[in-house]
């Protein structure tokens, strides 16, 4: 079974500080996706990220894959009140004819405080 | 114009009853799912339709029934709602079934009492 790890699940974190959001999975995926949340809202994409290596910036927010360990980072800089949210990674299931839908991680909310 | 809507936002009804959320996309895509977002926030893939043909449905109780009347809508009914299917529902389209990028609803917030 496809499963996808993050941590933490919970961050609580000051203006202006930097921090990591790690998410692993247990398939060999070439593809991950990070998404927003805010409260009682849909998600949001932030980043999809198709090959090994790849980093995508957007704003403060930087995200990374490593599809040999597994593993994507996604990367606050200088945080700042608005990153307040609750942000996920999933990965692609895949059957015989092709990618159908997605497995999400638990989330990790994160608050940023002034 | 809203790419992916649902109707309705919220839904409040009693343990017992039978129940439908709709949902439509505008973009012209083939596939289309359905995801559970519990209490907890954790969000899991329900089923998945590909031009009106079931792709997935992942263990969920068959008082679940998805319906697809064509490429553009995948309507949810509920028989028999349990306090346990109170959760928030999103529909979401990608193009294809190879294509990444999915397009998630507004939600619909159903509260079992």
């Amino acid at each position: 079974e496809l499963k996808v790890e993050q941590n933490p699940l919970f961050l609580s974190m000051q203006e202006g500080k930097n921090y990591t959001i790690y998410c692993n999975y247990s398939t060999t995926s070439d593809r991950l996706y990070w998404y927003r949340q805010d409260p009682g809202k849909s998600l949001e994409s932030l980043f999809v990220l198709l090959s090994n290596g790849a980093v995508k910036q957007e704003g403060r927010l930087m995200a990374s894959l490593d599809t040999k360990a597994r593993l994507s980072t996604l990367h606050i800089t200088a945080a700042v009140h608005d990153l307040s949210a609750t942000y996920f990674c999933a990965v692609d299931r895949y059957s015989g004819g092709g990618a159908d839908g997605l497995t999400f991680g638990k989330g990790t909310h994160l608050i940023i405080q002034p | 114009d809203t790419a992916v809507s649902q109707t309705p936002k919220y839904l409040v009804t009693q343990m017992g009853n039978d129940k439908s959320i709709k949902c439509e996309q505008n973009l012209g895509h083939d596939t289309m799912y359905w995801y559970k977002q519990d209490s907890k926030k954790f969000l899991k893939i329900m089923f998945s339709y590909n031009n009106k043909e079931l792709i997935i449905n992942e263990t969920v109780p068959n008082r679940f029934s998805p319906k697809s009347p064509d490429k553009a809508h995948l309507n949810l009914h509920i028989n028999s709602l349990e306090l346990g299917d109170s959760a928030v529902y999103f529909c979401a389209s990608s193009p294809d079934r190879n294509t990444y990028e999915q397009y998630f609803g507004p939600g619909t917030r159903l509260t079992v009492t």
